[in-house]
């Protein structure tokens, strides 16, 4: 069936460091890609997202990159800062006549002052 | 907008009692999904409605679950009888028509099954 995988699963960096986060996704007819952040105790939250007919998408700190051929997409968040820290899921769309989204495993992101 | 309300925040029941979960979601959404969340499964989905209509509920994970949309504004679900391994934070999720891949989640019901 539809999966996405999620890497890495942890994540520890610096402030002021570069984080990236990657998922790979199997279904190709997939076209919404969306990132949620969860902070501790809250419910996710979308932060940024990108459709198959972009490949790349900035907002600020964090941007959102996307390769169709290799079926994979990416979250880089530049200049990290300590409130950062949560967990990062991944999403891609499923088609088919579903309209729902499948969720990576997530990343649990660490900003160290 | 005050975003997707969920009630109640907390429960804890003991097994085999009847939990009901409530859900409103943002006016003039017309898609509504229901998660749940583990940290063994991560952030499942359950079922999802379009127009109050049950699409898929092929997330479900056995007959102690049920769920209902009897209007636009409210959705249910229900386990009946409860298990220690249903614990876990159940989330609903809604997404307007235009963009129905844009899912805003509620805070969530923290379930613990004693």
């Amino acid at each position: 069936g539809e999966n996405v995988e999620q890497h890495p699963s942890t994540l520890s960096v610096q402030e002021g460091d570069s984080a990236v986060i990657k998922c790979t996704y199997s279904d190709s007819a997939s076209n919404y890609f969306p990132w949620y952040k969860q902070e501790l105790g809250k419910r996710p939250q979308l932060i940024i997202d990108i459709r198959s007919n972009v490949g790349e998408k900035k907002d600020q700190r964090i941007a959102v990159t996307l390769n169709k051929t290799a079926k994979h997409f990416s979250l880089h968040i530049t200049e990290t800062q300590p409130e950062d820290s949560a967990v990062y899921f991944c999403a891609a769309s499923i088609t088919g006549g579903y309209n729902k989204l499948i969720f990576g495993a997530g990343t649990r992101l660490a900003v160290h002052p | 907008d005050a975003g997707v309300i969920q009630s109640p925040r907390h429960e804890v029941t003991e097994m085999g009692q009847e939990v009901t979960l409530r859900c409103k979601p943002i006016s003039g959404h017309d898609y509504l999904f229901w998660y749940r969340q583990t940290m063994m499964r991560g952030l499942e989905l359950l079922i999802y409605f379009n127009n109050n209509v049950p699409i898929d509920d092929s997330g479900m994970p056995e007959d102690r679950f049920s769920a209902k949309m009897p209007n636009a504004s409210f959705s249910t679900l229900k386990i009946q009888p409860s298990e220690p391994r249903d614990s876990a934070v159940y989330f609903c999720a809604s997404s307007p028509p235009d963009r129905t891949y844009e899912q805003y989640f509620g805070p969530g019901t923290r379930l613990t099954v004693t």
